[in-house]
C-alpha cells in the first residue's frame, strides 16, 4: 500500500521560505504524477501544482513564480518549496499522488507563517 | 478558471437517509475529469469517484456519480455513521485543478 508523509517546519517567517518534502513508501515514484494542495479555512482546498511522470511541471498561476514542486527520485521524495510566504500561506499542506485526480494523500502537515 | 460551486452547504441528515449532494461548474467540464472527494474530521480528503462516475478502489457501491456539462451530482443510497464528513467536488480538465468549496454532511 502507498504511503505518502509530509514533513517539513511548521513554522516560518513572513517573506521566508516554505519547503517541504513528501516521503513515499509502498511504491516507487517513478512513472507516476505527483501533486501538493492545500487547505485554510478561508479558502478551503488549492491545488499548488503537479510534477508529472515526465519531469514536467504545472503550477497554480495564483502562486504566480513563488512554487517550485521537484522530485528525487533516489530518495523517493517530492519537494515543494514556496518563496516570499506571508501570513495567507498559512495552511494544511497535503502531498498527493496525480496531476488530476488524486488517489493516495498523506495525512498533511500543518505550517503557519509568523514571526 | 474554471469555478465549482456546491450545494447545499450544510445537510443535516439521520443514518439511513438519501443524501444528494451538486456541484455545478462556470463552465462545461468534460465527464472524464470530474471527481468526488471525502473528508472525515482532522483526516486527508479520499477520493471516492473519479471521471464522474467510477468509484475509486475500496469504494462501497451506495456511493454514486452522476452528471454532464456543467452539473454533477454525487448520491449516497444509505448514510452509515461512517459517512458523516465533508464533501468536495472537483475538476481536472483544466489547469487550475480547483476544487467546490464543500458540502458538510452532518448528523441530525
Amino acid at each position: 500500500q502507498v504511503q505518502l508523509l509530509e514533513s517539513g517546519p511548521g513554522l516560518v517567517k513572513p517573506s521566508g521560505t516554505l519547503s517541504l518534502t513528501c516521503s513515499v513508501s509502498g511504491g516507487s515514484i517513478s512513472g507516476y504524477d505527483w501533486s501538493w494542495i492545500r487547505q485554510s479555512p478561508g479558502k478551503g482546498l488549492t491545488w499548488i501544482g503537479s510534477v508529472l511522470h515526465n519531469g514536467t511541471t504545472n503550477y497554480n498561476p495564483s502562486l504566480k513564480n513563488r512554487v517550485t514542486i521537484s522530485t528525487d527520485r533516489s530518495s523517493n521524495q517530492i519537494s515543494l518549496d514556496l518563496t516570499s510566504v506571508t501570513p495567507a500561506d498559512t495552511a494544511m499542506y497535503f502531498c498527493a499522488r496525480g496531476g488530476g485526480g488524486f488517489g493516495y494523500w498523506g495525512q498533511g502537515t500543518q505550517v503557519s507563517v509568523s514571526s | 478558471e474554471i469555478v465549482l460551486t456546491q450545494s447545499p452547504g450544510t445537510l443535516s441528515l439521520s443514518p439511513g437517509e438519501r443524501v444528494t449532494l451538486s456541484c455545478r461548474a462556470s463552465q462545461s467540464v468534460s465527464s472524464k475529469y470530474l471527481a468526488w472527494y471525502q473528508q472525515r474530521h482532522g483526516q486527508a480528503p479520499r477520493l471516492l469517484i473519479y471521471a464522474t462516475s467510477t468509484r475509486a478502489t475500496g469504494i462501497p457501491d451506495r456511493f454514486r456519480g452522476s452528471g454532464s456539462g456543467t452539473d454533477f451530482t454525487l448520491t449516497i443510497s444509505r448514510l452509515e455513521p461512517e459517512d458523516f464528513a465533508v464533501y468536495y467536488c472537483q475538476q481536472y480538465a483544466a489547469s487550475p485543478r480547483t476544487f467546490g468549496q464543500g458540502t458538510k454532511v452532518e448528523i441530525k
